[in-house]
């Protein structure tokens, strides 16, 4: 089985210009996420998908960040214009959670991640 | 909103067992206990989720008390390969649907 894609794998950028990133998440996975990741912290919750309709993006800095998941299959992140303190590495992440269950989140599958350099 | 608390390093050999102590003071009836563990310059990789009780699985097993509090993830035998970042997560339900928080990890380092 496919994991989940994400290209670029690294990128760097000088500040104030733009950047995407993007994910291809496992088949049939109904929740994607997008997380920032920077040098010695734990992952941080950007956006949550389920399919292409937005359930969470409060810790998304709306100014300069956007996201979308066309067709609720593969999805963008875009950052415009980037500033120095946005360098991290993006990672995006899928589940079949859906909204309601009650097992829990269940397994999140994990992408490489796509490492950003501002300069 | 939920929290977790656990230490920020731990050091082990090989052949030992190990155990990762994670406190979760405001769980939520809904919450479940979520274990993630990362390499460098990988994405975490899921290892164990539990509600209550006990759970096991062929790399480790998750012990929860009765009032959910805390949960310690346990390691049976480590290897030179078990050193990582383990992260221990609780759901965060808002009107029906469930997040998951990163803190910020315990790094084990585990020696010959």
């Amino acid at each position: 089985e496919a994991g989940v894609a994400q290209s670029p794998r690294y990128k760097i950028i000088e500040k104030r210009q733009s950047v995407a990133f993007w994910c291809n998440p496992i088949s049939g996975h109904a929740t994607l996420y997008w997380y920032q990741q920077i040098l010695g912290q734990g992952p941080k919750l950007l956006i949550q998908f389920q399919n292409n309709g937005v359930v969470d993006d409060s810790q998304l800095p709306k100014d300069r960040f956007s996201a979308e998941r066309l067709k609720g299959v593969d999805s963008t992140l875009k950052i415009q214009p980037a500033k120095l303190e946005d360098s991290a590495v993006y990672l995006c992440a899928s589940s079949l959670y859906q909204i309601g269950d009650r097992t829990g989140t269940g397994e999140l599958f994990f992408g490489e991640g796509s490492r950003l350099t501002v300069l | 909103l939920a929290k977790t608390t656990q230490p920020i390093s731990m050091d082990s050999y090989e052949g030992q067992e190990v155990n990762i102590t994670c406190s979760h003071n405001n769980i939520a009836t809904n919450d479940y206990i979520t274990w993630y563990q990362q390499f460098p310059s990988q994405g975490p990789r899921f290892i164990i989720q539990g509600y209550k009780t006990k759970v096991t699985n062929e790399v480790a097993s998750l012990f929860i008390p009765a009032d959910r509090k805390s949960s310690t993830l346990s390691l049976p035998r480590v290897s030179l390969s078990d050193t990582a970042v383990y992260y221990c997560l609780v759901g965060e339900s808002n009107s029906g649907y469930s997040t998951l928080t990163f803190g910020k990890g315990t790094m084990l380092l585990v020696s010959p």
